[in-house]
């Protein structure tokens, strides 16, 4: 089945520093998303990308669509305390069909 | 901003005992998903659900399982005969149907089988 490689797992960074994490595919996707989830709650979409090569922004966060439609990356920049979470991607071929996640990324910001 | 919700929040049930967990879509949604997330582990589909009936459904989501949508705003997944590893987060999902829209999800009911 289709598998998705999410890094790093974790991530130990102080506030105010850039944060980078990626996920690839095995197979290709077409359309990419990014949700962060806390503790107890449910995934919240951050970005969507639906073209390969797109890049989207959402405040500090930047995701791109990777042009082999098999990777993506999320970029935070700035990072302050509420950043603190669990980020997945997740990766979806056909415009409705299930979403395949990521293991996660748990990241953790030193105030 | 329309949310999915959700419950109850936690279940605590019995080994071997029915479960069904309740959700209502966002409103005007027309695709409907369940995902299952085992304590520190990965979001992993269960089933999807359109038109009322399943349109795609994993392998986890063998007759132990079943969805319904009874009314025109809920939408339910049942366990029948619960085991200890069905204890997971469960979380329902809802998408308008429309070309490039992302999946809503809610916040989750908590299973515990004891």
């Amino acid at each position: 089945g289709q598998q998705l490689n999410q890094s790093p797992q974790s991530m130990f960074i102080q506030e105010g520093e850039d944060v980078s994490m990626n996920c690839t595919s095995s197979s290709i996707f077409n359309t990419w998303l990014w949700y962060k989830q806390d503790p107890g709650e449910g995934p919240v979409l951050l970005i969507a990308l639906y073209k390969a090569g797109e890049l989207t922004s959402n405040g500090r966060l930047t995701a791109q669509f990777g042009i082999t439609r098999k990777d993506s990356f999320l970029n935070i920049s700035a990072s302050i305390p509420s950043d603190v979470g669990i980020y997945f991607c997740a990766g979806r071929w056909g415009s409705q069909g299930n979403l395949i996640f990521g293991k996660g990324t748990k990241l953790s910001v030193k105030p | 901003e329309p949310e999915v919700t959700q419950t109850p929040s936690h279940q605590v049930t019995q080994m071997g005992q029915e479960v069904i967990l309740r959700c209502v879509p966002i409103s005007n949604h027309l695709y409907f998903y369940w995902y299952r997330q085992i304590l520190g582990q990965k979001v992993e589909f269960l089933v999807s659900f359109y038109n009322n009936e399943i349109s795609e459904k994993s392998e986890i989501f063998d007759d132990q399982f079943s969805v319904e949508r009874p009314d025109g705003s809920n939408f339910t997944l049942k366990i029948r005969s619960t085991k200890l590893e069905d204890s997971a987060m469960y979380f329902c999902a809802s998408n308008p149907g429309t070309i490039n829209q992302p999946q809503h999800f809610g916040d989750g009911t908590r299973l515990s089988i004891l």
